[in-house]
């Protein structure tokens, strides 16, 4: 199925460091969303992108909608401890099931 | 708390027999959907509902898999006569549907052994 490419698979930083990370795709999306999941939980949204070049933050968390509609990155500020778990980005098209298309995520570990 | 829910977490079945899930979502949130995610890979959809009506369903569901939303509030999964294959964690996620944000339960783990 539809399938968003998303890069890198892993990091592992250290503590402070920032962090980017980004998704592309060969299809158009309406609205871009990055998600962060914990171990045995499901996915937490972390911000969510309506408008292509749009720039939106959330605390440490910054993202952007890419000009084309066909990529968006997210970049973590000053990474901490409870940053560790798994990003996944997501792209979704508003008309019918409106339903989301997921990266196959990037993990996160952080050396203290 | 106002998030959404799914009972069981976890389950563990033998291979041949049937399981339900169940999905409690946001309070007046008329879209719900279910994913379904295999270890290492993001979710992947699988049905949605706009109220109690069942409105897509992916080719991922197969006919041993059947969803209902009766009076458009919870949802369940059922998945009869179950394979090693459908061992995933599956997830439920709901929006009031504009905005379009999907907000996800913690999912229900599903071993077949």
């Amino acid at each position: 199925g539809q399938q968003l490419n998303q890069s890198p698979q892993s990091m592992f930083i250290q503590e402070g460091e920032d962090v980017s990370m980004n998704c592309t795709s060969s299809s158009i999306f309406n609205t871009w969303l990055w998600y962060k999941q914990d171990p045995g939980e499901g996915p937490v949204l972390l911000i969510a992108l309506y408008k292509a070049g749009e720039l939106t933050s959330n605390g440490r968390l910054t993202a952007q909608f890419g000009i084309t509609r066909k990529d968006s990155f997210l970049n973590i500020s000053a990474s901490i401890p409870s940053d560790v778990g798994i990003y996944f980005c997501a792209g979704q098209i508003i008309q019918g099931a409106q339903k989301l298309v997921f990266g196959q995520g990037t993990r996160l570990t952080i050396n203290p | 708390d106002t998030g959404v829910s799914q009972n069981p977490r976890h389950k563990i079945t033998k291979r041949g027999q049937n399981v339900t899930f169940r999905c409690d979502p946001i309070s007046e949130h008329n879209r719900l959907y279910w994913y379904r995610q295999t270890l290492g890979q993001g979710p992947e959809f699988l049905t949605y509902f706009q109220n109690e009506a069942q409105l897509e369903k992916s080719r991922l569901l197969s006919d041993r898999f059947s969803a209902e939303r009766p009076k458009g509030s919870f949802s369940t999964l059922e998945i009869q006569r179950t394979e090693q294959g459908d061992s995933a964690m599956y997830l439920c996620a709901t929006t009031p549907g504009q905005p379009y944000e999907q907000y996800f339960g913690p999912g229900t783990r599903l071993t077949v052994t």
